[in-house]
């Protein structure tokens, strides 16, 4: 089992464009988790998709949008890039009923936006 | 609002020696608190969670609701314990919520 793969690893867009991140969860887990971890910082909640439906999110703006597809795997979408959002993007899975107690983290997306 | 403090940003001990990573969190309701870990070059993972009162690699961790803490402690620190610590701090509602990080510690054993 790869457990939870991310890609791109690396990406570097300039600023106003839009980016497209991918998640596919560990093999069991239907929840998946987009967090944000900036420089120095730990990681910053974005939002939980579960069921096809985003279902809680963080204190991030509507630029940040999100899907998960019917095979659980999941995309996190980022419109008018900000220098700001240069950051490493984790996503997280986790089992049925488990939430926050079960999550397996992927090895990022380090994005830099100039 | 949630908020976990993480007062050391590095933390360097001598190998043999105790080890405590320090933790305070501010939250209303019911906390649930948990360590993560990052060693070089892997993935951020679970250490343990106060739910499971549980000694993993020798690290224990008491929720204190009374000074808002939950101290990460290993009485004799290991060359392999070198690695990035999060405190982290979840809603009782468990599932949708998200969790709370800290900024972490970097903790350097020394031999």
């Amino acid at each position: 089992d790869a457990g939870v793969t991310q890609s791109p690893t690396h990406l570097i867009k300039t600023r106003g464009q839009q980016v497209t991140l991918r998640c596919s969860p560990k093999s069991g887990h239907d929840t998946v988790s987009w967090y944000q971890q900036a420089l120095g910082q730990g990681p910053q909640f974005i939002f939980q998709y579960y069921e096809e439906e985003e279902r809680q999110r963080g204190n991030f703006p509507d630029r940040f949008s999100g899907h998960q597809f019917p095979n659980y795997s999941s995309e996190l979408n980022v419109n008018a890039l900000l220098l700001g959002d240069s950051a490493l993007y984790l996503c997280a899975s986790s089992r049925p009923g488990t939430g926050i107690y079960g999550y397996t983290f992927g090895s990022g997306t380090r994005l830099t936006v100039v | 609002a949630q908020r976990v403090t993480q007062p050391e940003k590095l933390l360097s001990v001598f190998k043999g020696a105790p080890v405590e990573l320090k933790c305070n969190y501010s939250y209303s309701g019911s906390p649930e608190l948990f360590w993560y870990v990052q060693y070089s070059r892997q993935r951020l993972q679970l250490l343990l969670r106060h739910i499971s009162r549980e000694s993993i690699k020798g690290f224990t961790a008491d929720l204190n609701k009374g000074e808002t803490s939950f101290h990460l402690k290993k009485p004799f620190a290991q060359e392999e314990d070198s690695a990035m610590y999060y405190c982290a701090l979840g809603g009782s509602g468990g599932g949708a919520d998200g969790l709370t990080f800290g900024k972490g510690t970097h903790l350097i054993i020394q031999p």
